[in-house]
């Protein structure tokens, strides 16, 4: 079936350091692709999207291509904030519009 | 706007008893979902409602978790008897209609402990 495989956790970072946290999947489809993130304490809320094969999605600093001859959507930041740091999820869903989520990567920055 | 409203936020049970949480979503919104995340783990999609009726229920444990969705608005979400695997973090989504394009919006979830 299909399912998200992101790189595992903890990501940890300098401020200003170059940012990538990898997620590839497996589809049946042609699904849409998303990065939601989770900040300490908060509820899920989505980070960018993409719905078709080399879409970029992109957002607060944050990239991500729909890149369909890999089967990955590789989110990217040129330079990270402390403020980034929250688990960030990979999904992706049909046009019936269940999420199926990756197991997520922690990402910790310090000053 | 006034996201998506659950309650309780946290709840501790002993396992085989029962317990409900309740969620209401943004104003408008025709589809409703709950996702179960245990810890480690992404979300998983447990039900999901179009207005009062059930789309998705395939991964609903229905042995012994329930959940309804009166009027198309409000939703409960049951677990009777509990089990000690049952505790997770239970998050209420909602959309404004049943297509991808359109974004899921989620609450703070009810972080359920059963002991």
């Amino acid at each position: 079936g299909d399912s998200v495989t992101q790189m595992e956790g903890p990501v940890t970072l300098s401020e200003e350091a170059f940012l990538t946290i990898n997620c590839t999947y497996t589809a049946t489809g042609y699904p849409s692709l998303f990065w939601y993130v989770q900040y300490p304490g908060e509820g899920l809320q989505l980070l960018l999207k993409a719905t078709k094969a080399d879409d970029k999605g992109s957002n607060k600093g944050f990239e991500a291509t729909y890149r369909k001859e890999t089967t990955s959507f590789h989110l990217e930041k040129g330079s990270v904030q402390v403020s980034d740091s929250a688990v960030y999820f990979c999904a992706l869903s049909y046009n019936t519009d269940k999420l199926i989520f990756g197991t997520g990567t922690r990402l910790q920055v310090f000053p | 706007e006034a996201g998506v409203a659950q309650s309780p936020r946290y709840k501790i049970i002993e396992k085989r008893q029962s317990v409900a949480f309740w969620c209401n979503p943004i104003s408008g919104h025709a589809t409703l979902y709950w996702y179960q995340q245990i810890l480690g783990q992404g979300p998983k999609l447990l039900i999901q409602f179009q207005n009062n009726g059930v789309v998705d229920d395939s991964q609903l444990p229905k042995d012994r978790f329930s959940a309804e969705r009166l009027k198309g608005v409000d939703s409960t979400l049951k677990i009777q008897p509990a089990k000690l695997e049952d505790s997770a973090v239970y998050l209420c989504a909602s959309s404004l209609l049943w297509e991808a394009t359109y974004e899921q919006y989620f609450g703070p979830g009810t972080r359920l402990t059963v002991t």
